[in-house]
């Protein structure tokens, strides 16, 4: 099983629907957790951080957090094409050093006119 | 502005070349690191350093020489040895802490013929 899992996609969606990207991961003591997007060819960009259970929101993103069933999710309201991209999800586990965060291979986003 | 800094863009260099992909930060972070992402594959951990003049080996650190002789520079060494070289390889740095996310420089493609 892999640490960090996503759906590689592509995931489509109509412009100004909701997105709702993934991750799920196997270490049940990870305490932080990050969403980076990534445009093709750039490096990645960091867009939300959670570590409570609950959900965070900042501007149209909300992040969803569930440590009982270990995911985390992103949802992206009113979606652009300007949104379309990959998103990485990146988890820092329990075990091993704190240093290293672990990050799912990513789930591209396609933001349809 | 605070950054990392990666040198160069692009890269090319013939088999068997030994080459050194730069990276400089200005964020005064401790904790540095080198990853590479190859297509469908997400991003994999080459090294990292948490402070200056120590670092340990990632998940995929052979063939692949670092050094960090200064808390900003943390340059990445190609050698022959490696087998598949081509890629896209991203600098990061974060501070300490479980809850602190990486932050990427803009990354450099290498080309190997």
């Amino acid at each position: 099983q892999k640490e960090v899992e996503q759906n590689s996609g592509p995931l489509s969606v109509p412009e100004g629907a909701i997105a709702s990207l993934n991750c799920t991961y196997s270490d049940r003591g990870s305490q932080s957790f990050f969403w980076y997007r990534q445009y093709s060819g750039k490096s990645p960009e960091l867009i939300m951080s959670i570590y409570s259970n609950g959900d965070k929101e900042d501007g149209r993103f909300t992040a969803q957090l569930n440590k009982a069933s270990q995911y985390v999710s992103l949802l992206i309201r009113d979606s652009q094409p300007s949104d379309s991209a990959t998103y990485l999800c990146a988890v820092n586990p329990l075990t091993g050093t704190a240093s290293k965060l672990t990050f799912g291979t990513g789930t591209r986003l396609q933001v349809t006119l | 502005d605070g950054g990392i800094t990666q040198s160069p863009k692009y890269l090319f260099r013939k088999e068997g070349q030994n080459v050194t992909l730069s990276c400089e930060q200005n964020l005064n972070h401790d904790a540095m690191y080198w990853y590479r992402q190859d297509p469908g594959q997400g991003l994999r951990l080459i090294y990292y350093s948490q402070i200056v003049n120590d670092f340990q080996k990632g998940d995929i650190a052979e063939g692949y020489s670092v050094s960090r002789e200064k808390k900003e520079s943390f340059p990445l060494t190609v050698t022959s040895a490696q087998k598949n070289p081509t890629a896209f390889y991203l600098c990061a740095s974060r501070e300490e802490g479980r809850y602190s996310p990486l932050h990427f420089g803009n990354g450099t493609r290498l080309t190997v013929t």
